[in-house]
């Protein structure tokens, strides 16, 4: 059964900290891996996606992938309030849908 | 260009009532997913569609469920009759193969379903 573990949190940050959010899956087969953003009562938006092992950046957010420990990680710099979110990840095998997290809320103060 | 369109946004039933979810993915996207999210379950997928054909509905919670793809560009989600356990936000997403190996998913806004 392909699982995604995530901590429900709330993780909370103030303003300008780094936000760390972590996943770990089960299927070592999984070969891409997603972070989805949900703002309260909206819908999930894709912010990342990583397909290799190692670090991808995007502006303040940075993708982590570490394969042979089945882990990604998230790193969000100087939080904002607008980041405080619902953080879903979300694993896929190759011909396969994708499998989510429950997700984890962060909330960054002011 | 214009997103997922869902239809209504909030829909309010009484148990025992026919609901019927509406669901126009993005134009272009052979991929259309139909998923429920609830607080204790999370985000679960549905069923999903290729090019019009269901590939796979394991997810469907049981008969009372169902779900149509007449065209590319519209899909149903039936439920008859509605139970309260049916209360959710369900949510359709579409992608295509064209714009990468790896199917990232477009998410409609959603239509919340209330069943008293």
């Amino acid at each position: 059964q392909k699982e995604v573990e995530q901590n429900s949190g709330p993780l909370s940050v103030p303003e300008g900290a780094i936000a760390s959010l972590n996943c770990t899956y089960s299927d070592r087969g999984s070969q891409s891996f997603f972070w989805y953003r949900q703002y309260s009562g909206k819908s999930p938006e894709l912010i990342m996606s990583i397909y290799s092992n190692g670090d991808k950046e995007d502006g303040r957010f940075t993708a982590q992938l570490n394969k042979a420990s089945q882990y990604v990680s998230l790193l969000i710099r100087d939080s904002q309030p607008s980041d405080s979110a619902t953080y879903l990840c979300a694993v896929k095998l190759r011909y396969s849908t994708l499998t989510f997290g429950k997700g984890t809320m962060l909330l960054v103060s002011p | 260009d214009a997103g997922v369109i869902q239809s209504p946004r909030h829909e309010v039933t009484e148990m025992g009532q026919e609901v019927t979810l509406r669901c126009k993915p993005i134009s272009g996207h052979d991929y259309l997913f139909w998923y429920r999210q609830t607080m204790m379950r999370g985000l679960e997928l549905l069923i999903y569609f290729n090019n019009n054909v269901p590939i796979d509905d394991s997810g469907m919670p049981e008969d009372r469920f169902s779900a149509k793809m007449p065209n590319a560009s519209f899909s149903t989600l039936k439920i008859q009759p509605s139970e309260p356990r049916d209360s959710a936000v369900y949510f359709c997403a579409s992608s295509s193969t064209g714009t990468s190996a790896y199917n990232e998913q477009f998410f409609g806004p959603g239509t919340r379903l209330t069943v008293l």
